[in-house]
Parts: structure tokens; sequence; C-alpha cells
């Protein structure tokens, strides 16, 4: 199969800290991994590309020094939300193709529940 | 990646087929449709993919067009559990990024 496990699942923090977001593939090596938000009764909004051993490219509007994206592996994409305010407060799902849809098809983690308070 | 078109919501009885269309009238000849669901505070999942034949799987059927200007995705028993939000997608498969319009909102009533 193709799985992708993000974590953690929720997390609450306080305005000015920071949190990471892990993304994996499980079973299956991703060399691009995608970063969505999404707001409430909103679609999903691409925020950026993940590349393994390279710099991750970022959408138009989205602010590369405020949301970090790290691909040190071929398994593990991780995002950092920076200095987070409560309008960073959103629903973050990552994705990745590979697996058992090979050359066509992305599957999705099953999102993180960011609050900042 | 080619635009798509779907009505903001449907209304389907349980056990019914539901039948929810796209337009995707500047598809190109090397994309493909893709749907996938959302079911509220989920990842999207994925359900069924095709280029110009018609597809079934375990999950549902997609109809499309011979002029591929549009197609259909078919749940032919519908179930409480299928109220989601539904995406379809086209999409060129040489690692050109996922883009997610506005959905459709299947609703299942029993």
């Amino acid at each position: 199969g193709a799985v992708v496990s993000q974590h953690p699942s929720w997390v609450i923090c306080k305005s000015g800290t920071s949190v990471k977001i892990e993304c994996r593939s499980l079973d299956f090596q991703a060399t691009t991994m995608f970063w969505y938000r999404q707001f409430p009764k909103q679609s999903l909004m691409l925020m950026a590309t993940s590349n393994e051993g390279s710099k991750a490219t970022y959408e138009q509007g989205v602010e590369k020094d405020k949301f970090l994206i790290n691909h040190a592996s071929l398994t593990l994409s991780t995002l950092t939300v920076t200095s987070a305010h409560p309008e960073d407060s959103s629903f973050y799902i990552c994705s990745a193709r590979g697996g058992d849809r090979g050359s066509y098809g992305y599957t999705f983690g099953s999102g993180t529940r960011l609050t900042v308070v | 990646d080619a635009k798509t078109t779907q009505p903001p919501s449907m209304d389907c009885a349980e056990g019914r087929a539901a039948n929810l269309p796209c337009n995707h009238s500047t598809i190109s000849g090397n994309e493909y449709v893709y749907w996938y669901r959302q079911i509220h505070s989920q990842g999207p999942q994925y359900i069924i993919h095709g280029l110009k034949n018609n597809e079934t799987n375990e999950m549902a059927s997609l109809i499309i067009t011979e002029d591929r200007k549009s197609s259909t995705l078919i749940l032919p028993h519908a179930t409480l559990r299928d109220t989601a939000v539904y995406y379809c997608i086209v999409f060129r498969n040489n690692f050109n990024k996922f883009y997610f319009g506005s959905g459709t909102k299947l609703n299942v009533k029993p």
C-alpha cells in the first residue's frame, strides 16, 4: 500500500512559539512531498513542494521564512510554523507520490489541526 | 493544469446512486481526471482516476465523455459514510502539483 503518516494530529500552541509537523511515507520512498493548508469550509491550498535534499519551493504568497520545510530523507518531510500567530490556526495536510499507485496519484496524510492561542 | 467546475453541493438518498458531475473543458490530451474525497477533518482519500476510458473499482465508477470535456463520478449505492466533499482534479502525470478546486459537498440522507 501507500501510507502517509502525519504527526501530531492536533496541536495547541501559544502565540509566538514554533510548531513542527512531521510527514512520513511509511512504506515507500518519496522524493517529493507537498504541504497544504485548509481553512474551515474552504478547499485545500497548496503551500509548498518539499524536495528531498534540496530547498523547498513555495507557492506565490506563502512566506518561506514563516513556514520552514525540511526534507532530510526519502521518507520524512517536516513543516515548522515559526512565530505562530492566531491567524496561522488551520488544518495542515501533507501528501506524497509513490507506493502502490506508483507513478500516478498522491497519498495524503490525515492532517494536523493547529490552534494558536 | 486544466481547471475544473463542480456543483457546490448535492443531496442523495441512502442506497441510491450518487452521480457527481465535473466539467473540465480545457483538459489537454495527456491530462488525467482524478477524483478524491475528504471526509470532515481528514486528509483527502483517493477514489479513482482515468484518461479517456470509463473506469470502475471497488469504490466507484468514472464516466468520461468522448470529448473528455466532462466526467461523472458514480457511487452506485451511497451510504451515510459517503457524506464528504468530492474533488475532481485534472492532472498531468509528470510530477506536476495537485491543485484542488472547490469540490462538491455530497450529503447522503437516510
